[in-house]
């Protein structure tokens, strides 16, 4: 069975660099689409971006340019990296993955990890 | 591609039929339509993909509906853990993803 493991919460001020991992445990991470989504306090979900097994990314037009998507196949990790943080970015962040996304996309996601902003 | 779910907010009681709309801007293409459904404090969980493929252990009560820019979700007699935030979510491969603004379905 497939586990989805995020990092812990973060406080950071505004203009500071946030980065979020997500494991997988159970298979390797190598063979997953890894999505990223935002869901800022009371709101609905926000798609970040992705990461495709062979390393292509792509990006969320409003958040193109201050978010970066890696994976560390070595240790089954992805990052989300988010700069020059502002007050809107306050939110859960959550990661998702899955093999195939023509069957069953997004089927199994991290727990999220609250990342506050604030001066 | 923008999705436009209706209605924002839904008041049923159990046992009543809902109805879940998903209206997408533009032709979606094979189908690459999903419904998650998300209770307060968890994870989204997917229901059905390529509009009307049911996910593992989603009960039958559920259906998913629809082609071309029209999508629905329908629960057939709702339980009282069926009340939630159900989004779509149009996917593929070469575009960015998008999810709709989400129903909130919740207790008459």
């Amino acid at each position: 069975e497939v586990q989805v493991e995020q990092s812990g919460a973060e406080v950071k001020k505004p203009g500071a660099t946030v980065k979020i991992s997500c494991k997988v445990s159970g298979n390797t991470l190598g063979a997953y689409n890894v999505y990223w989504i935002q869901q800022a306090p009371g709101k609905g979900l926000e798609w970040l971006g992705l990461v495709r097994p062979g390393g292509g990314t792509l990006y969320a037009e409003h958040f193109h340019g201050r978010v970066t998507l890696t994976v560390d196949r070595s240790i089954d990790t992805a990052y989300m990296e988010l700069t020059s943080l502002r007050s809107e970015d306050t939110a859960v962040y959550y990661c998702a993955i899955d093999r195939d996304y023509q069957v069953l996309p997004y089927i199994d996601w991290g727990q999220g990890t609250r990342v506050t902003v604030s001066s | 591609i923008a999705l436009t779910q209706s209605p924002g907010i839904l008041s049923l009681s159990p046992g009543e039929k809902a109805a879940l709309s998903c209206r997408a801007s533009q032709r979606v293409r094979s189908s690459y339509l999903a419904w998650y459904q998300q209770k307060l404090g968890q994870a989204p969980r997917l229901l059905f993909y390529g509009a009307s493929g049911r996910a593992p252990g989603i009960p039958d009560r559920f259906t998913g509906s629809g082609s071309g820019t029209d999508f629905t979700l329908t629960i057939s007699r709702l339980e009282p853990e069926d009340f939630a935030v159900y989004y779509c979510l149009h996917y593929g491969d070469s575009a960015p993803h998008t999810f709709g603004q989400g129903t909130k379905l919740e207790i008459k």
